[in-house]
């Protein structure tokens, strides 16, 4: 996990509210990226970046947003159109984005819809 | 089409007893493949890689990974399984495009009892 940080640890939301995770890397890497996690599902990827300004939408970006306003800063928005927002968001990334770099991935955030 | 398959949901095995944990991939073209480890409310952790040479690749923690392209399969492999490998085990592929765009596994439980 080491030089990726993501915030809170855990998160509580109410229906229909807006909420923002964080996720801070160190590693001066290029390419950023979210990844939602469901019990025997595996990772689904929502968002992804691989230059500041710029990003793309994963498989699963309807009810998301994202932003790269910074090259160490990818923070993920799960708006109140997500009908399922309650999952494992983990955020990633590599040193240039191509398909040989290896990914590295942060702690994670639990986010539960009360 | 799923691009790659985990066959066990669980794979249960004795402390000192060899370990495997199957991978099997679809996709065309030359894949970049990996496998990571998740430990209970924790991020990925990065084991290996394959992504040309050798079809024997050697990781973290004593893993092994053998890349078999006739039977599109990267099967995770140790020879000595130990208690602290307990943990939930993912295989990745990349299809081998100039972007890095990861499709995970469903992932397979290990857990190696004393």
């Amino acid at each position: 996990d080491g030089g990726i940080t993501q915030s809170p640890k855990y998160l509580f939301r109410k229906e229909g509210q807006n909420v923002t995770l964080s996720c801070e890397q160190n590693l001066n890497h290029d390419a950023m990226y979210w990844y939602r996690q469901d019990p025997g599902q595996g990772l689904r990827l929502i968002y992804y970046s691989q230059i500041v300004n710029d990003f793309q939408k994963g498989d699963i970006a309807e009810g998301y947003s994202v932003s790269r306003e910074k090259k160490e800063s990818f923070p993920l928005t799960v708006t109140s159109a997500q009908k399922n927002p309650t999952a494992f968001y983990l955020c990633a990334s590599s040193m240039t984005g191509d398909a040989t770099d290896t990914q590295y991935f942060g702690p994670g955030t639990r986010l539960t819809v009360l | 089409a799923q691009s790659v398959a985990q066959p066990e949901d669980q794979v249960n095995v004795a402390e000192g007893n060899p370990l495997t944990v199957k991978c099997t991939y679809s996709v065309s073209g030359n894949p970049y493949l990996f496998w990571y480890v998740q430990y209970p409310n924790r991020g990925l952790q990065f084991l290996l890689k394959y992504i040309t040479g050798d079809n024997l690749v050697k990781g973290s923690y004593g893993f092994e990974a053998e890349f078999n392209k006739s039977q599109t399969s990267f099967h995770l492999k140790k020879p000595s399984a130990l208690v602290s490998d307990s943990a939930l085990y993912f295989c990745a592929v990349d299809r081998g495009s100039t972007l890095g765009r990861l499709y995970f596994g469903r992932g397979t439980q290990l857990t190696v009892w004393p």
